[in-house]
Order: C-alpha cells, then sequence, then structure tokens
C-alpha cells in the first residue's frame, strides 16, 4: 500500500507475555518514529530511527520495551513481560527526509494487557 | 508530552459556532503541525507551520503561527459535525524529536 502500515491492529496480552508490534513505513522515507498513546491522552514519544540507526531512544519508558530496524524499512516494537499499563495504542510515523518533515502515521496497534 | 500545552483540552459546539483551539511552547519551535484524529485511527494531517507569522487555511480551518514561533492557534469556521474529533498539534523542538500536545477534543452538535 501507499501508507504506513502497521499489525497487528488489535492485540490482547495476558499480562507478562511477550508481543510484537510491526510498522512498514513508507518505501524510501528515512525516518521512522514510535508514539504510545494512552487513552484520552496525546501521543508520547518513544523513539526514532534514521534508516537502521536507533538514533533516540530516551522515550522508551523502560528496559522491557525494544525497538529495532535492522535494514532500515520495516521495524519492529517489542514489549517483553507486559503490564497492564503498557496499554495503549502504539503509533508509527515515518518521513521522507531525516528528521522532522510532514510525517504520515499509520492506524496504530491498540494493545489490551489483561 | 509537557513540551506542549493545548488549551482548550475539550470542547463542545453547537453547529455553525467558530472556535479556536491553542497550542504554547515554551521553547522555539522549528515547525508547527496540526493533525486530527478519531476514535480508534490514526493522525491526519491538517497543517503545517514553519515561518513566524505564518498563516495557512485549509476549507474551514486556519491556523497561525506567531512571530516568535511558540504559539499556534487553530480556527474552525462555521463548525460542522465532521469537523469532530481529537486535534492535536505536534512540533519539532529538538531538530530531530517530535513532541504533540495534549490534545483537544471536539465535539459537534448538531
Amino acid at each position: 500500500g501507499a501508507g504506513v502500515s502497521q499489525s497487528p491492529r488489535y492485540k490482547v496480552a495476558k499480562r507478562g507475555q511477550d508481543v510484537a508490534l510491526r510498522c512498514d513505513p513508507i518505501s524510501g522515507h528515512v525516518s521512522l518514529f514510535w508514539y504510545q498513546q494512552a487513552l484520552g491522552q496525546g501521543p508520547e514519544f518513544l523513539t526514532y530511527f534514521q534508516n537502521e540507526a536507533q538514533l533516540d531512544k530516551s522515550g522508551l519508558p523502560s528496559d522491557r520495551f525494544f525497538a529495532e530496524r535492522p535494514e532500515g524499512s520495516v521495524s519492529t516494537l517489542k514489549i517483553q513481560r507486559t503490564q497492564q499499563e503498557d496499554s495503549a495504542v502504539y503509533l508509527c510515523a515515518s518521513s521522507y527526509l531525516s528528521g522532522v518533515e510532514e510525517l504520515f502515521f499509520g492506524e496504530g496497534s491498540r494493545l489490551t494487557v489483561l | 508530552s509537557q513540551e506542549l500545552e493545548q488549551s482548550p483540552q475539550s470542547l463542545i459546539v453547537q453547529e455553525g459556532k467558530n472556535l479556536t483551539i491553542n497550542c504554547t511552547s515554551s521553547k522555539t519551535l522549528y515547525g508547527l503541525y496540526w493533525y486530527k484524529q478519531k476514535y480508534g485511527e490514526g493522525l491526519i494531517f491538517l497543517m503545517m507551520l514553519q515561518k513566524g507569522g505564518e498563516e495557512k487555511s485549509h476549507e474551514k480551518i486556519t491556523a497561525k503561527l506567531d512571530e516568535k514561533k511558540q504559539q499556534s492557534s487553530l480556527h474552525i469556521t462555521a463548525s460542522q459535525p465532521s469537523h469532530a474529533g481529537i486535534y492535536l498539534c505536534g512540533a519539532d523542538i529538538t531538530g530531530n524529536q517530535f513532541y504533540f500536545g495534549t490534545g483537544t477534543s471536539l465535539t459537534v452538535i448538531p
């Protein structure tokens, strides 16, 4: 497709399970961002990639969160030993250039931890 | 994010009324973006402002960035139910990070 694609759209996990969320950015986009959006809140920055390099991971809330983009295109956000407070929508965005230009967002992956 | 404050937090207006949403930063913004989000959906890009004093319009939505590039307003004229949603401002503050405001939930009553 032409847009940013995220999968799964919905994920229900039991507390303690590991989850992996995938983001397919627009082809050729250099920058890729992950955000966490809790219910009723604005998106919170998690991490930023420029091609395969993770330039900023200051927003990752704990060492249970890990993101990678090994070939500079598809990215995976992994959450280990999920907790209830991890329940949120995880948004992925990409942009054509380095840094911030117009960001194109996926529709998000909604994670519910029971 | 505390980097960007939006006001009001929520807004309920009668169809046809005008409204304004504000976005304020304590730091100079490299670029200010407005997005709209409907529940359960991704963010839809509305407008981007980069220059101090810049103003852009799209259909009935106008956004302005002040001269100091620290505050932006989004104005909707003659609101319609289709305008309902969450409006988010976002900005590049550091040069390679993008922060969102706290969001404004807009309800338009027919």
